[in-house]
This record gives C-alpha cells, structure tokens and sequence, in this order.
C-alpha cells in the first residue's frame, strides 16, 4: 500500500525567511507523481508543486522549489522569501494510476506559521 | 463551469436521514473524483469515475455510501442512514485523465455536511 508521511504536525517562520516541509512516502511503483497542496484557511485546495518520478531534476514554481530524493523517497517542499498568505496547511500527495484506477494518497498535513 | 462546482456547502442532517451530495466537475474532464476530509487531516480517497465508469469504489467506507455518475458528467455522493462520524467536508476533483497520471486535479471546495 502506498502511504505518505508528513513528520511535521506544526512549522513556523518568520516572514522573509525559509522553511522547509518534509514528506516521506512508501511505493513499490517505478512511475508516479508527487504533489504539494496548500490549504488556507478558506479550505481551498490548491496545487503548489508536482514532481514527476522520472525526472532527476527539482521542480521549482517561483519562490517554491522541492528536494526530491527518489531513493530515498523523500520529497521535501521549500518556500523562499516567506510571505504571510504562505499560512496555511500544507499537503503532501502521491498519485499512481494502475488497473484503470487514479488516486491521489494524501498525508496528514503541516500547519505552516508565517510570524511577522 | 471555470471550476468544481460542490452543492450544498454545508448540510446539516438528522442522524438517520439520507444525504445526496453534487459535483459537477470542469467542462470537458473525464476523470472525477470523491475525497473525505475530516478536521485536521488531509483528505482521503473514496472513490474514481473514468467518464460514467465506476473505476475504482476502493475507498467507500461501508454500503451506505453509493456515488454515480450517469452521463459522465455530474455526479452525486449519496450516504444513506447517516451516522455521526459521518461528519465530514466531502471534496469532489476533477481532471482531463485519459490515463495520464500528471494531469493536474482541481479540487472543489468541498460539502460540509455535519450529522446530529
């Protein structure tokens, strides 16, 4: 069974600085795709980063850029220049499609804290 | 639509009474899915549609949750005999599938639906 980890119930930083989230997960799958969402206090879900497994090289989306270490199946999200509306809940995901089937498998979730 | 359209927001039901949930997912995507969220975790699967089919039901917790999706577009989340731990922010999200794993998923902003 795939599973995602996400060690860090709370985060915080100060603004302008950076903070980085972890995220460990469990596959035997050779070819996936890993996700980070942000949930603000709105409850929206909204896509911060992806990662296909196949690629070596770090996906970056502006101030927000992920160490992904595939044999370690670690995938660590880094937010640059914190601002405050970087508030929000963070979700790690792990998507796989196999036997006809799509599933996003979520972890629990990273408070993050950005203190002015 | 622009986005996931999720109907009723929130729902606030009698244990025992039956619910039925909306989605109607972005104009032209295939795929749709149903998420469960409870306060404080990231949300779980529950179940997939690839068009009207019912590819993967994996994550029903029991018989009362049923879910279709007859024409391939909106699709409706049916509990029936609620029960309190049904409490929950039901999510739909939808994506273009056609079986590529890294279309992105939109996600709706969810029923809150609390059972007393």
């Amino acid at each position: 069974a795939q599973t995602v980890t996400q060690s860090q119930p709370e985060m915080s930083v100060q603004e302008a600085e950076t903070v980085t989230l972890s995220c460990t997960y469990d596959t035997s799958e050779s070819d996936y795709y890993l996700f980070w969402y942000k949930q603000p206090p709105s409850r929206q879900m909204i896509l911060v980063i992806r990662q296909e497994a196949y690629k070596q090289q770090n996906a970056t989306e502006n101030r927000f850029s992920v160490n992904f270490q595939k044999a370690a199946k670690s995938f660590s999200l880094k937010i640059s220049d914190s601002q405050l509306g970087d508030a929000a809940m963070y979700f790690c995901a792990y998507r796989r499609t196999q036997g006809g089937s799509e599933k996003l498998v979520f972890g629990k979730g990273t408070k993050l804290t950005v203190n002015p | 639509g622009a986005g996931v359209s999720q109907s009723p927001r929130y729902k606030v039901t009698k244990r025992g009474q039956d619910v039925a949930l909306r989605c109607d997912p972005i104009s032209g995507h295939v795929s749709l899915y149903w998420y469960r969220q409870a306060l404080g975790q990231g949300p779980e699967f529950l179940t997939y549609f690839n068009y009207e089919a019912q590819q993967d039901k994996s994550g029903l917790p029991n018989d009362r949750f049923s879910a279709e999706r007859p024409e391939g577009s909106i699709s409706t989340l049916t509990i029936q005999r609620t029960e309190q731990r049904d409490s929950a922010m039901y999510r739909c999200a939808s994506s273009l599938g056609g079986g590529t794993a890294g279309n992105t998923i939109y996600f709706g902003e969810g029923s809150w639906l609390t059972v007393v």
